[in-house]
């Protein structure tokens, strides 16, 4: 148990189909990341939320738009996406500041047929 | 983003063997590193931090240490066990709190 928390574990979806993802934490953390796995790359950052304040979007297509409603929740909402967004998507918290470990959630396996 | 190195990609050792793998990064702007643990079903785990140069860290059989001024960071696992098969990410952060993590080192302990 990490104290993230992430829904669904597995999705399957259409190129057309819209729909989300959901991170939770309870750590006390005030930041929160979403990060993807490609097969056989590396984890590549995608979004970070400061005090629910996107500080950084590493240019990710808009097709992912990320929410962060308060410090303990962070979602990603899906849609139009493409063969290629086929991936394992992770979650994490910290506390803010660079020196602090992530935690991370158990990540959902996102398949786009 | 940083340039970050780990090596070798893949290391298969027997079981009770010693084991080293290395972490490269870009020492300009240095602020933070972090070793995770990230095995196979579960979700990565930290490690260690480390902030300064000739840093060591040690919890049990794993330890690290720290030379930003060449930029590079050394995880050690001492008797290897079938339990410590996973992979091992380090993740530098600069100074403008940006993390980014290596492809990561993929160790098999065989029994």
């Amino acid at each position: 148990e990490t104290g993230v928390t992430q829904t669904p574990r597995h999705l399957v979806m259409g190129m057309t189909n819209k729909k989300s993802l959901k991170c939770e934490q309870h750590l006390g953390h005030n930041a929160m990341y979403w990060y993807k796995q490609s097969a056989k790359k590396p984890l590549e950052l995608m979004f970070v939320y400061n005090f629910k304040e996107q500080t950084e979007n590493n240019s990710v297509p808009s097709r992912f738009s990320p929410e962060c409603p308060n410090s303990s929740h962070l979602f990603l909402h899906l849609h139009t996406l493409q063969p290629e967004d086929s991936a394992l998507y992770l979650c994490a918290s910290s506390p803010v500041g660079g020196n602090q470990p992530q935690h991370f959630g158990d990540g959902t396996r996102l398949s786009i047929l | 983003i940083l340039n970050v190195e780990q090596s070798p990609q893949s290391l298969h050792v027997q079981e009770g063997d010693s084991t080293n793998f290395t972490c490269s990064f870009p020492s300009s702007n240095f602020y933070a590193l972090h070793w995770y643990r990230w095995e196979t079903a579960k979700s990565p785990e930290a490690l260690f931090v480390m902030t300064l140069n000739g840093d060591e860290k040690k919890k049990g059989r794993i330890s690290a240490t720290l030379n930003t001024k060449e930029g590079y960071s050394y995880l050690y696992i001492k008797g290897s066990q079938p339990e410590d098969s996973a992979t091992y990410l380090c993740a530098p952060n600069t100074n403008a709190g940006k993390s980014t993590f290596g492809d990561g080192t993929t160790l098999t302990v065989k029994p």
